[in-house]
């Protein structure tokens, strides 16, 4: 079980520049969700799916898209990079449901993203 | 808008001393959620807290919820250098029990000094 995984590590793009945030998870959960950390700042929801073919924005969506076409993948992509976006995103996913503690979400590695 | 709010932000303590973090939030939920952070790492999840009044403790930490008072704690007992780290709690506000469309505090920088 790989659990979470994210690519790239580390990326620097320049503004205006679009790129593709990869997230996939080999636990068969239903709910998928993206961050984004600033320094010094607890982490706030960009969007998040319920299942494939299900998504919706959370608290900070403009500037990015997701989709979720399987269960196991959850892209991020940034449209047109601005210098705000210089973060580090963290994709996550837990099986949901409230019975028997099943409800531990699990956070992959991050990416670390500059934006020149 | 829900709010979340840690405080302290920044805690120094000694080794063997005790310690309360609190996150007090703004909507009613009954699912709260602790996390571990060491620096340049990702989340580690430590407690969910499901209803009101769980309380769960894991060695020396401790987590409880009071959903009317709208606060959680987080308890350290005879703390220890291991245990430097900043901790998160996140409040749910999905509408589907268990999605976890999760609203986070700030975060408590804790250190242990020996």
């Amino acid at each position: 079980n790989a659990g979470v995984t994210q690519t790239p590590k580390f990326q620097v793009l320049k503004t205006g520049q679009s790129m593709t945030l990869q997230c996939a998870q080999d636990m068969n959960h239903e709910y998928m969700s993206w961050y984004r950390q600033d320094p010094g700042m607890g982490l706030r929801l960009i969007h998040y799916s319920v299942g494939a073919g299900i998504t919706d924005q959370g608290e900070v969506p403009n500037g990015y898209n997701v989709s979720r076409s399987t269960t196991e993948d959850f892209p991020l992509r940034l449209l047109s990079a601005a210098p705000s976006q210089t973060s580090v995103y963290f994709c996550a996913s837990t099986q949901g449901g409230l019975a028997g503690g099943r409800n531990e979400q699990f956070f992959g590695p991050g990416t670390r993203l500059t934006v020149l | 808008e829900l709010k979340v709010e840690q405080n302290p932000l920044f805690l120094s303590m000694q080794e063997g001393k005790n310690y309360t973090i609190y996150c007090n939030y703004s909507t009613t939920s009954d699912r709260l959620y602790w996390y571990r952070q060491d620096p340049g790492k990702s989340l580690e999840s430590l407690f969910v807290l499901l209803s009101n009044g769980a309380v769960k403790q894991e060695g020396r930490l401790m987590a409880s919820l009071d959903t009317k008072a709208r606060l959680s704690t987080l308890h350290i007992t005879a703390a220890v250098h291991d245990l430097s780290a900043t901790y998160f709690c996140a409040v749910d506000t999905s509408l589907i029990q268990g999605a976890q469309k999760l609203v986070f505090g700030q975060g408590t920088r804790l250190t242990i000094n020996p």
